[in-house]
């Protein structure tokens, strides 16, 4: 079945460091993929999506290209912020259909 | 505000009681959810409702019921709790195809 497997964290960085958060996937078909960033005592936000191959998501300086050919949908920004402490989560919904399926949730620390 | 409202936002149950977790959305969506979040399990599926008066189970729908009351309401029932239900429970709410979900801000249930 459909799965997404993304790096274990925690991840602790220094205000401005430069950060990735790895996420692959395994689905049959084009599924759609999906970045949902949860700060502490809240529900999970869409950050950014893709839909199809070579599609780049981008918000809030956070972008995630689509690569098909590696099965994956990195997530980036160039600066992090003590703001941008959280639980990111990868997800993926195949096409057609109804579920999303979300990766395990990587949390990230940025120290000021 | 437009999005997805759960209640209540904090509960604690004996075992053996019941309750019913309360969720409504104004988006006008067709598809509704119900996810557990556990430490270090990311979200699962419990219930999820593809249009109003169809229901299907999850990943994990032991213990649980769910009443999809109209369009806007998706309420889930524990009819016996049990410690192993305790968690952060979610609802969502989407449209079909590549959309995103837009989250509730959560139910945090303890069971002792």
């Amino acid at each position: 079945g459909d799965s997404v497997t993304q790096m274990e964290g925690p991840v602790t960085l220094s205000e401005e460091a430069f950060l990735t958060i790895n996420c692959t996937y395994t689905a049959t078909g084009y599924p759609s993929l999906f970045w949902y960033v949860q700060y502490p005592g809240e529900g999970l936000q869409l950050l950014l999506k893709a839909t199809k191959a070579d599609d780049k998501g981008s918000n809030k300086g956070f972008e995630a290209t689509y690569r098909k050919e590696t099965t994956s949908f990195h997530l980036e920004k160039g600066s992090v912020q003590v703001s941008d402490s959280a639980v990111y989560f990868c997800a993926l919904r195949a096409t057609g259909g109804f579920k999303t399926i979300f990766g395990a949730g990587t949390r990230l620390f940025v120290k000021a | 505000n437009a999005g997805v409202t759960q209640t209540p936002k904090f509960q604690v149950l004996k075992t053996g009681q019941s309750m019913t977790l309360q969720c409504a959305q104004d988006m006008n969506h067709n598809s509704m959810y119900w996810y557990r979040q556990d430490p270090g399990m990311g979200l699962r599926l419990i219930y999820y409702s593809a249009s109003e008066g169809t229901t299907d189970k999850g990943e994990v729908p032991n213990g649980y019921n769910v009443s999809r009351l109209n369009k806007r309401e998706f309420s889930l029932r524990l009819e016996s709790a049990a410690p192993s239900q305790t968690s952060v429970y979610f609802c969502a709410s989407s449209e079909e195809g590549y959309y995103g979900y837009t989250f509730g801000s959560g139910t945090r249930l303890t069971v002792v």
